[in-house]
């Protein structure tokens, strides 16, 4: 089993569609946990970290059920610019804080 | 504020020969990471340094080592090399923050090695 699971999509939505993107993550010592994006062909950019309480960074919402194992990641009012692969990410259990365990990712669409 | 630099940008080499690639990381950071992102797949965890030392190793084989030099740039290396090894390298940096528990990791736009 992967320590981190996406579902892979292509999500396909239009412009301004409210997208939400779910992660699993096996290890229930994981400590830290973000996502990432990152556009074809370039390198992973942090988008947001996601702590237990929730937290928003305009359009983003993100949210963490620790007794689940689960991180979300809400995209309201979609733009064309926001067409990417979003890689859930989690640190801190096995390896020290600083592994990063990436999941494979989940692509993201946004049509006219 | 320059980001982290790598290069060569593309390597292309031989089954069994060695490849060598380098990372700077951002001015004042002190670790570097390497990832390798094979096509497909999601990003896996190489190697971390820290001030010159090793702390952590992914779950790759001896072949790929690398070093963390004094002005914190780093070389990874891939020896004997598998047609498997083909993929994106990528490197990032991070400064140790006080009181945060995972720093946040900036990454370079990578290596894409072909091995054929």
């Amino acid at each position: 089993r992967k320590e981190v699971e996406q579902d892979p999509g292509p999500f396909n939505v239009p412009e301004g569609a409210t997208v939400a993107f779910n992660c699993t993550y096996s290890n229930s010592a994981s400590q830290s946990f973000f996502w990432y994006r990152q556009d074809c062909r370039k390198e992973p950019k942090l988008l947001m970290s996601v702590y237990s309480s929730g937290n928003e960074d305009g359009r983003f919402t993100a949210q963490l059920n620790r007794a689940s194992q689960y991180i979300s990641l809400l995209i309201r009012d979609s733009k064309l610019s926001d067409s990417a692969t979003y890689l859930c990410v989690v640190a801190g259990a096995s390896g020290g804080y600083n592994k990063l365990i990436f999941g494979a990712g989940t692509r993201l669409a946004v049509h006219p | 504020e320059a980001g982290v630099t790598q290069s060569p940008t593309h390597l292309i080499k031989t089954r069994g020969q060695q490849a060598t690639l380098r990372c700077s990381p951002i001015s004042g950071h002190t670790s570097v990471y390497w990832y390798q992102q094979a096509l497909g797949l999601g990003l896996q965890f190489l190697l971390w340094y820290d001030e010159g030392e090793e702390r952590n190793r992914g779950n790759f084989p001896p072949r790929f080592s690398g070093r963390q030099f004094p002005n914190y740039s780093s070389e990874l290396n891939v020896n004997a090399l598998e047609l498997e090894d083909s993929a994106l390298y990528l490197c990032a940096s991070s400064l140790a923050i006080t009181g945060r528990l995972t720093d946040t990791q900036y990454f370079g736009p990578g290596t894409r090695l072909t091995v054929l």
